[in-house]
């Protein structure tokens, strides 16, 4: 079945505490993006990679890391989490040679709380 | 300035009527996708349905239908016939060319509440 997979779930951490959230996707899709969605404010871009080892910052990019070392993988890596980082957290992916018109899956979300 | 701008932020239709989530776009671009996205309560990202600029004919997928008016920048997302299972947060997004279409610019949301 194809899929965008992010782990986890939910997570409450404590701040300062370094945390990363996983995402794979099994499509062969060149295209990998992070978003964050906070209420009244959609979703809105962390970083995006549109190919392995190329990333590239998004919209609130602060205080986020990735890496695209294969493929299927794009994990966003929080080095020292804050409360503002409290969000529900999306990974999505899709194909690059379609253009405008390629369509991005998203995984099920993470929602994370930092106390 | 907003690249998507949804101007409801709730929407309140009875079910088996038809209701129209307005989204205007901002772009430079000649070439961009417009789409919508349903989120139901459990949170997942929903495809419902793409309009390319270039695209004579207005998008259909089933109920959903997309009203775009090029000239205006509006893609206004159509369900006819409404379900109860058609409560959830709408959001209109866009691809355009600058970051070689890898970033969907999403617009704040319309809640939908679909009633008996």
């Amino acid at each position: 079945e194809a899929q965008v997979t992010q782990n986890p779930r939910y997570l409450i951490t404590v701040t300062g505490k370094k945390l990363t959230v996983t995402c794979s996707q099994n499509m062969n899709h060149e295209y990998m993006s992070w978003y964050r969605q906070d209420p009244g404010l959609g979703l809105r871009q962390i970083y995006y990679s549109m190919n392995v080892e190329v990333t590239d910052k998004g919209d609130v990019p602060e205080g986020y890391k990735v890496s695209r070392k294969e493929k299927r993988n794009f994990p966003l890596i929080l080095e020292s989490p804050s409360p503002n980082q409290t969000s529900l957290y999306f990974c999505a992916s899709s194909f690059s040679r379609q253009g405008a018109s390629t369509e991005a899956f998203f995984g099920q979300g993470t929602r994370l709380t930092v106390v | 300035a907003q690249k998507i701008t949804q101007t409801q932020p709730g929407m309140f239709v009875q079910e088996k009527e038809a209701v129209t989530l307005d989204c205007t776009y901002d772009t430079s671009d000649q070439s961009y996708g417009l789409f919508w996205y349903k989120q139901p309560s459990s949170g997942e990202m929903i495809f419902l349905i793409y309009q390319g600029s270039y695209d004579e004919q207005n998008a259909t997928e089933g109920r959903y239908s997309l009203n775009f008016q090029k000239a205006r920048k509006s893609a206004n997302l159509v369900i006819s016939a409404s379900q109860l299972g058609d409560s959830a947060m709408y959001f209109c997004a866009m691809r355009e060319p600058f970051s070689g279409y890898s970033t969907l610019t999403f617009g704040k949301g319309t809640m939908l509440l679909v009633s008996p």
